[in-house]
Formats: C-alpha cells, sequence, structure tokens
C-alpha cells in the first residue's frame, strides 16, 4: 500500500524557515517524480514544486522560485521542502504526492498534508 | 487567478450528468495531458482522470474526461450525493515549465 507521510508543518514567524518532510513507502521511490502541492486556508490547489526520480531536475512555481528548494534522499525513501523566507502568503496545507507516469501534472497518490502558519 | 478556467461551481439532482470545463490555452491543455482530480471535504485530492480521459482502478465509470483543442471537460454521469466535492483539471504548462490547476469548481448535489 502506497503511504505518503508529511511532518514538519508548524507555526513559524514572518521572514522564518521550515524544513518539511514527506516519508514514502509501498512503492519504488526511485522511479517516481515527486511533488509538493499546497492549499491556503478555504483556497484552490497551488502546485509548488516538482524533483524527478534521480534528484537531478527540480521545478518551481514562481511564488516560491529562490525561496523554497525541494530535494530527495532516494536512499531513506523522503523528499524534503526547504521553505525560506517565509511570509503570510504561504500560510497552507502542504501535500506532498507521487507523479504517476510521465507527467508531473498527474499525481496518483498523495499524503494527508501538513500545515504550516506563517504568523507573528 | 489560474491559468485554467473552471466555472466556480456546478450542481445537479441525483441521478442527473453533469459536466465542468476547463479551459486552457496552447501552451497547456493544447500540448499536454489533462487531469482532473477530485477533493472531498476535509480530505486530500484523489485523481480522478489521467491522461485526458482514463480512469484510475478504482474510479467508477460513471467519470470520464475529454479533450478537445485547448479545452478540456469532465462528465459526471448518474450524480450521488457522494460526488459533493471540489474538482479540479490540471495539466503541464510548457512555458511556466510547472504544473497549473484550474481554479476549482464545487459541485453541489441537490
Amino acid at each position: 500500500e502506497v503511504q505518503l507521510v508529511e511532518s514538519g508543518g508548524g507555526l513559524v514567524q514572518p521572514g522564518g524557515s521550515l524544513r518539511l518532510s514527506c516519508a514514502a513507502s509501498g512503492f519504488t521511490f526511485t522511479v517516481y517524480a515527486m511533488s509538493w502541492v499546497r492549499q491556503a486556508p478555504g483556497k484552490g490547489l497551488e502546485w509548488v514544486s516538482a524533483v524527478s526520480p534521480d534528484g537531478g531536475s527540480t521545478y518551481y512555481a514562481d511564488s516560491v522560485q529562490g525561496r523554497f528548494t525541494i530535494s530527495r534522499d532516494n536512499s531513506k525513501n523522503t523528499l524534503y521542502l526547504q521553505m525560506n523566507s517565509l511570509s503570510a502568503e504561504d500560510t497552507a496545507v502542504y501535500y506532498c504526492a507521487k507523479s504517476g507516469g510521465r507527467s508531473v501534472a498527474g499525481m496518483d497518490f498523495w499524503g494527508q498534508g501538513t500545515l504550516v502558519t506563517v504568523s507573528s | 487567478q489560474s491559468v485554467l478556467t473552471q466555472p466556480p461551481s456546478a450542481s445537479g439532482t441525483p441521478g442527473q450528468r453533469v459536466t465542468i470545463s476547463c479551459s486552457g490555452s496552447s501552451s497547456n491543455i493544447g500540448s499536454n495531458a489533462v487531469y482532473w482530480y477530485q477533493q472531498l471535504p476535509g480530505t486530500a485530492p484523489k485523481l480522478l482522470i489521467y491522461n485526458n480521459n482514463q480512469r484510475p482502478s478504482g474510479v467508477p465509470d460513471r467519470f470520464s474526461g475529454s479533450k478537445s483543442g485547448t479545452s478540456a471537460s469532465l462528465a459526471i454521469s448518474g450524480l450521488q450525493s457522494e460526488d459533493e466535492a471540489d474538482y479540479y483539471c490540471a495539466a503541464w504548462h510548457d512555458s511556466l515549465n510547472g504544473v497549473i490547476f484550474g481554479g476549482g469548481t464545487k459541485l453541489t448535489v441537490l
């Protein structure tokens, strides 16, 4: 059974940093691209970032480019999102998602999400 | 403002057929596959349709997807109360080099 378990969310002050983790199990982690998708309270889905299976290629939404860094440790089956220079606009539930095939846009499994709140 | 345009709401009565549209451009839907996600209240999104019109195992055949040019549609036939959810379309955007989602459509079963 595929499982994606996010952790690391919480309350952080504006300008602060946070590192999210996503522990993956139940599939061959090294084969699939992975993404982070966020959802602000009461709002729609926003794709944040993706990383290729080997970690060699990374992709970012304009809204987080230069502030967030996605990475993965294939030896630990874990995905990460390092978030710096956080602002209130980054407040959201952050989901980890596995890509099912050729396109990163096709995310066939999602974690339960972890809430990040940016507030003073 | 989302690059993919969806109606904010849709509704239908049990047993009816409803469709949700998703309008894009040649840089996204026009050149890449479309995906649809269902998000039930308080839960994580779930993949409903992939590669424009394919259903993952376990998704009822009441759900179907189609694509024509720079637009796509999700159709739900035999509407059921448990279909009440938010629905999102998504696609890869070539010039943005990333994934874009539609703004979402809230489906109400009357």
